[in-house]
């Protein structure tokens, strides 16, 4: 299993200023994502973080909204610039190892934008 | 990832089994389905997985029909913990990522 580590847990942030968020994980992972869940909603994905070069994001999301580092195996950020009211949302890591079936998840970041 | 159908609620009472459905009939013969649940305020939680076979583990079993167009999650004891929303997911030709569908919210009662 991994214990994955997200900071910070909270954050009530001013509209226009940009918010990095950390995850930590307890071993090295070949595969580490970024998804967002807005309130009442489902979990969507942002992006992959790969190591070593630029993230794959999806469809409706862009590395200059949401740049993404990932430096070693270990450890990933995630940058919400320019934030909106809009982007109040809940923010998790997941990480998966293509050795293991199952993915693990931080238990996010809750952004408030005011 | 091979879109997959859900009840957006059930309800169950406590100590009885929770049969939760999902329906991917556009699965493809290579893609497994994952079942995951997020209880409220935390992130989502693995529960099982499963190709073809039927599969069982501490926590739930899996059905998969024969034709692996539809399964069933099986929670054979549900508590009042169980509550939660459960998703079914297929990933699209054993992609790693994992796309979440909306999920059944399942609410276990006294």
């Amino acid at each position: 299993s991994a214990v994955i580590s997200q900071k910070p847990s909270r954050d009530i942030c001013q509209r226009g200023t940009s918010l990095t968020i950390q995850c930590q994980v307890d071993s090295q992972v070949t595969m580490m994502f970024w998804y967002r869940q807005q309130p009442g909603q489902s979990l969507t994905l942002i992006a992959t973080a790969n190591q070593g070069s630029e993230a794959t994001y999806e469809s409706g999301f862009v590395i200059d909204k949401f740049p993404i580092s990932r430096p070693n195996l270990t450890f990933s950020t995630l940058t919400v610039s320019n934030m909106s009211p809009e982007d109040s949302s809940i923010y998790l890591c997941s990480v998966r190892d293509p050795m293991n079936t199952e993915a693990f998840f931080g238990q996010g970041t809750r952004l408030t934008v005011v | 990832d091979a879109k997959t159908t859900q009840p957006p609620s059930m309800d169950c009472a406590e100590g009885r089994a929770a049969n939760l459905p999902c329906n991917h009939s556009t699965i493809s013969g290579n893609e497994y389905v994952y079942w995951y649940r997020q209880i409220h305020s935390q992130g989502p939680q693995y529960i099982i997985h499963g190709l073809k076979n039927n599969e069982t583990n501490e926590m739930a079993s899996l059905i998969i029909t024969e034709d692996r167009k539809s399964s069933t999650l099986i929670l054979p004891h549900a508590t009042l913990r169980d509550t939660a929303v459960y998703y079914c997911i297929a990933p699209q030709g054993g992609s790693e990522k994992l796309v979440f569908g909306k999920g059944t919210k399942l609410t276990v009662n006294p």
